[in-house]
């Protein structure tokens, strides 16, 4: 029991479908993230929310967009995406400022796009 | 740039002795972590080191050498359950972690 939550867990969506990934964290951190992990491919960051704020990473399409609405809700919207897209999308919290600032993961959402 | 390298795979046979290598070069150093990732399950995690040296954990160790960006997960006992990807991230002077891309480890009996 990690204390972050994911949901659906597993999603299978059309290019043109618009769908949203829940994260929910139950730990009081105050930092949020996303990351996509692909097959034998390092996590890749995707957005950052700490302390509020967002920390965008550039290199992310705009069929991807983020929403924290608190300190424990974090949203990924997904629309028009494309098949290479399809990967394990997880979220994680921490808490920023702390020493070892150790992050904590929830289950992941699978997504494929068709 | 910033990497992170460990094997792709290792197999070891149930109840020996494994050591997974790490080495890195990042921009600044803020700590080293070691996760370990079940198929289709979140990554939990293992260990931190920031300083040089061995951090014990049940059978589980972590080694840390900064000189030489290098670190190793060891794992003694091992059991069938120890199949898993582990994966080594460095937090880099921003605080981010850059990760590697994982080792899956295969126990045999």
């Amino acid at each position: 029991e990690t204390g972050v939550t994911q949901t659906p867990r597993h999603l299978v969506m059309g290019m043109t479908n618009k769908k949203s990934l829940k994260c929910e964290q139950h730990l009081g951190h105050n930092a949020m993230y996303w990351y996509k992990q692909s097959a034998k491919k390092p996590l890749e960051l995707m957005f950052v929310y700490s302390l509020e704020e967002r920390v965008e990473n550039n290199s992310v399409p705009s069929r991807f967009s983020p929403e924290c609405p608190n300190s424990s809700h974090l949203f990924l919207h997904l629309h028009t995406l494309q098949p290479e897209d399809s990967a394990l999308y997880l979220c994680a919290s921490s808490q920023a400022g702390a020493e070892a600032d150790t992050q904590y993961f929830g289950p992941g959402t699978r997504l494929t796009v068709l | 740039g910033q990497n992170i390298d460990q094997p792709t795979e290792m197999t070891a046979t149930e109840g020996a002795i494994v050591q997974i290598n790490c080495t890195y070069q990042t921009s600044g150093f803020n700590g080293l972590f070691w996760y370990q990732q079940h198929a289709g399950e979140a990554p939990t995690f293992l260990s931190y080191n920031v300083l040089d040296g061995l951090e014990e954990k049940g059978r589980f160790s972590s080694f840390l050498s900064r000189s030489k960006g290098y670190s190793y997960l060891l794992l003694k006992e091992l059991q069938m359950k120890d199949s898993a990807s582990y994966l080594c991230a460095v937090s880099d002077s921003n605080y981010q972690l850059i990760w590697g891309a994982g080792t899956k480890l295969i126990i045999k009996p």
